[in-house]
């Protein structure tokens, strides 16, 4: 079945350093690919999408492309804040012609300290 | 409103009591789905509707876990009979479209049961 392979965390960064946070995924065919941001205490909130190959998604500083060659949609951001602390979930889903479910990945929880 | 309110935030039950979960999802949107989401951060699709009918339901534990989203009432997830392992953080989220751009998440419902 379809699945979402992140890199394991904790990430522990200073404020200004550069972030990567890998993702690769397995599925038959052609998936749309996102980014998800989890605040604590709170629900998901989407931060990126990429729908087919070569796409870039970007929002708030982060960025993201998809790689159908390496099957990736690797996470940057060149200079992390503070208020970037979160868990952030790689998610896959194939959502055109019906209302399909997100597969998430396992979460990276990042901490970025002053 | 412009919300996916879950209520309660908190609900603690005793092993073998049942529990009821709600979600209202943003007016206007007719697609809600559940999620789980357990230790390590792991998310797991559990139903999704279509206003009231149950257009997935292939991540449902059936045999104690139901739902329905009647009109003009909260959502609702019920799990009879608790077990241990039914302690985790249930999402609801919503859309408007029949795809996965237009996902809003609640803020979730922690279900510990003891």
């Amino acid at each position: 079945g379809d699945s979402v392979t992140q890199m394991e965390g904790p990430v522990t960064l200073s404020e200004e350093a550069f972030l990567t946070i890998n993702c690769t995924y397995t599925a038959t065919g052609y998936p749309s690919l996102f980014w998800y941001v989890q605040y604590p205490g709170e629900g998901l909130q989407l931060l990126l999408k990429a729908t087919k190959a070569d796409d870039k998604g970007s929002n708030k500083g982060f960025e993201a492309t998809y790689r159908k060659e390496t099957t990736s949609f690797h996470l940057e951001k060149g200079s992390v804040q503070v208020s970037d602390s979160a868990v952030y979930f790689c998610a896959l889903s194939f959502s055109s012609g019906s209302a399909r479910q997100l597969t998430f990945g396992s979460g990276t929880q990042l901490t970025v300290l002053p | 409103g412009e919300e996916v309110a879950q209520t309660p935030k908190h609900l603690v039950r005793g092993e073998g009591q049942k529990a009821k979960l709600y979600c209202a999802p943003i007016k206007g949107h007719s697609y809600v789905f559940w999620y789980q989401q357990v230790l390590k951060n792991e998310f797991k699709f559990l139903i999704s509707f279509q206003n009231e009918n149950v257009f997935d339901e292939t991540g449902m534990p059936k045999e104690r876990f139901s739902a329905k989203c009647l009109p003009n009432s909260p959502c609702s997830l019920e799990i009879q009979a608790t077990k241990l392992e039914d302690s985790a953080v249930y999402f609801c989220a919503s859309s408007q479209s029949r795809d996965v751009y237009g996902y809003t998440f609640g803020s979730g419902t922690r279900l510990t049961v003891v």
